[in-house]
């Protein structure tokens, strides 16, 4: 059984550009929530997606965006990018809700 | 707002020398307490969830015990193999998990 898979593995992007991640989660998996980890804020939770509706958003500002399409594949976009943007995103799949949420191997982004 | 704290932040282990991390949570209302295992570099990898307090779980050398206001990964008898960063997270009622900053584990051989 396939896992999550999420692509681009690395990023390195300028400044105000923007960018867009793409995640394909568990088949079958219908809730894919996205996050980002950095060694100063360990693991912080972005958003979370069900059936192409956002049920939760975390506190982060408005550059940072994310949509599911029907068949559970989810994206998340951040515009005009900043150096502190610079993490790994990673995503995370389940069934239903967040029970038992198995993550890809996620995004690294760096921004220069 | 949940919170999680992991304790300590970091343990070197002989191999052989087994140790317990904890996991301190507060929640409005606990939908299940996951433990992960993070290599570096790659993805949380999925050990296991708690649901209520006196539950037990465990796979192979790691054993995991709920309260009703912390959590232990016991591992027993560890290999180096065993090395990594260890995350707690919470489930509470808002779609989300809340994460533990983590205890690295070093296994010397």
């Amino acid at each position: 059984k396939a896992g999550v898979t999420q692509t681009p593995r690395y990023l390195i992007k300028t400044r105000g550009q923007q960018v867009t991640l793409s995640c394909s989660p568990i088949s079958g998996h219908r809730s894919v929530s996205w996050y980002q980890q950095t060694p100063g804020q360990g693991l912080q939770f972005l958003f979370e997606y069900f059936s192409e509706t956002q049920r939760n958003k975390g506190n982060f500002p408005g550059r940072f965006s994310g949509r599911q399409f029907s068949n559970s594949r989810s994206e998340m976009n951040v515009s005009t990018l900043e150096l502190g943007d610079s993490a790994l995103y990673l995503c995370a799949s389940s069934r239903v809700g967040v029970t038992e949420a198995f993550f890809g191997q996620g995004t690294r982004l760096t921004v220069v | 707002e949940d919170q999680v704290t992991q304790s300590p932040e970091a343990l070197r282990l002989q191999e052989g020398e087994s140790s317990s991390l904890n996991c301190s949570y507060t929640v409005s209302g606990l939908r299940g307490l996951f433990w992960y295992r993070q290599d570096p570099g790659k993805g949380p990898e999925f050990l296991f969830t708690l649901y209520s307090a006196g539950e037990e779980k465990e796979k192979e050398r790691l054993k995991a015990t709920l309260t009703k206001k912390e959590s232990f990964l016991h591992i027993t008898a560890p290999k180096p193999e065993d090395s990594a960063t260890y995350l707690c997270a919470v489930n509470s009622n808002d779609y989300k998990l809340s994460f533990g900053a983590g205890t690295t584990v070093t296994v010397r051989a």
